[in-house]
């Protein structure tokens, strides 16, 4: 399957900061996702991310606060702005393959002090 | 609010035994299904996937759908300690088939 290499793995960063994660595909990918998890729960989407097109946003989720880039079918950027304690959390990026399974990066951890 | 919901664990099994994960879905118009499989640091894997009811097998690990009940199991035949993990169900929700809402996860310990 197609592999996707997100970095940085982690940070740490000072809050009122931004921190810009990149998912680079091996292949090209039709939609990529962008997904946050906090400690001890599950993945909650934040983003559709298309290419030629603005992304989607989930209930919740705002593009000042999350901007997403996409620039081709094997790239995407996600910006974490202005960030507080609260943006503590790893975020991963995934792209579909086949019949929607989706796969995912190695994720980014992030802690904002 | 489409919601997933699975048994919240923890489980713990002996080595060889075999674990049953369940996990239960509001969105009647949900297509697809997929078991994920996390370890502890890690981005999920994709472990399994069912379109359609009935079982489906492969290797040790065997998926369930039951679009009627609203119904996805795994089960996982002769389990080991490198089975410890969470388990995250996952199902396309919202109309699409692509967006996928995830359960919270199942830890399952494995013990030697």
């Amino acid at each position: 399957s197609a592999v996707i290499s997100q970095k940085p793995s982690r940070d740490i960063c000072q809050r009122g900061t931004s921190l810009t994660i990149q998912c680079q595909v091996d292949s090209q990918v039709t939609m990529m996702f962008w997904y946050r998890q906090q400690p001890g729960q599950s993945l909650t989407l934040i983003a559709t991310a298309n290419q030629g097109s603005e992304a989607t946003y989930e209930s919740g989720f705002v593009i000042d606060k999350f901007p997403i880039s996409r620039p081709n079918l094997t790239f995407s950027t996600l910006t974490v702005s202005n960030m507080s304690p609260e943006d503590s959390s790893i975020y991963l990026c995934s792209g579909e393959e086949g019949h929607t399974e989706a796969f995912f990066g190695q994720g980014t951890r992030l802690t904002v002090v | 609010q489409k919601e997933v919901e699975q048994n919240s664990g923890p489980l713990s099994v002996p080595e060889g035994a075999i674990a049953s994960l369940n996990c239960t879905y509001s969105d009647r118009g949900s297509q697809s299904f997929f078991w994920y499989r996390q370890y502890s640091g890690k981005s999920p894997e994709l472990i399994m996937s069912i379109y359609s009811n009935g079982d489906k097998e492969d290797g040790r690990f065997t998926a369930q759908l039951n679009k009627a009940s609203q119904y996805v199991s795994l089960l996982i035949r002769d389990s080991q300690p490198s089975d410890s993990a969470t388990y995250l169900c996952a199902v396309t929700s919202g109309g699409s088939n692509y967006k996928l809402t995830f359960g919270k996860g199942t830890l399952l310990t494995v013990n030697p």
